[in-house]
């Protein structure tokens, strides 16, 4: 079975430009979830959908990062314009909605420095 | 709304003896799944182990356990016969469900705790 796949995994931008991040969720799974990670931290969760549907964005800081699922599968988040402090890795994950597998399955992450 | 809380931003063992991670959490929700991931330097996150809320039973997977305390909303991981792969950084994580076991909100995380494994 194949993962959750994200791309680039790494990034380096300057300060006020913009940059997207895509994910691929594992096949047949409802949720997605967008999560922020800064070094040494515990994952911020961003926004999640299930299926289409947006079930939280309530920290995601919406004047500067936008997020969309597109048919309910692939997902891009987008930040526009870029602060030194959104420099973090940023991971998808997916998840059935019910019974075994409703655990998150992590991709690989994006780091992102923005200098 | 959830809180994850974990106390210990490190621990260390030695190879081949026991460790103790703590959790514990806030929750209004009556249903609710708790996990366990471990993130090694690579950073991909994977699961060692869940446990499900009306489950009285303490979830086992091999060499890791649970201590699953519901009334007081404590779920601490035990690793037993430590190996040096299992340094990492892990999270304990919420996730509530319906009385059917459907998830729905958030997946909340704790801040971790950086685990070293000395040789």
């Amino acid at each position: 079975e194949a993962g959750v796949a994200q791309s680039p995994r790494y990034k380096i931008i300057e300060k006020r430009q913009s940059v997207a991040f895509w994910c691929n969720p594992i096949s047949g799974h409802a949720t997605l979830y967008w999560y922020q990670q800064i070094l040494g931290q515990g994952p911020k969760l961003l926004i999640q959908f299930q299926n289409n549907g947006v079930v939280d964005d309530s920290q995601l800081p919406k004047d500067r990062f936008s997020a969309e699922r597109l048919k309910g599968v692939d997902s891009t988040l987008k930040i526009q314009p870029a602060k030194l402090e959104d420099s973090a890795v940023y991971l998808c994950a997916s998840s059935l909605v019910r019974g075994w597998g409703t655990e998150a399955f992590f991709g690989q992450g994006t780091r992102l420095t923005v200098v | 709304a959830q809180t994850v809380t974990q106390s210990q931003p490190e621990m260390s063992v030695q190879e081949a003896e026991t460790v103790t991670l703590s959790c514990t959490y806030d929750t209004s929700e009556s249903d609710y799944y708790l996990f366990w991931y471990k993130q090694p330097p690579s950073r991909q996150m994977i699961l060692v182990i869940r446990q499900e809320a009306y489950k009285q039973q303490n979830a086992t997977e091999n060499r890791f356990s649970v201590n699953f305390q519901k009334a007081a909303k404590s779920f601490s991981l035990k690793i037993s016969d430590s190996q040096l792969g299992d340094a990492a950084m892990y999270f304990c994580a919420t996730l509530p469900t319906n009385a059917g076991g459907t998830s729905y909100g958030k997946l909340t995380f704790g801040q971790g705790t950086i685990l070293t494994v000395h040789p």
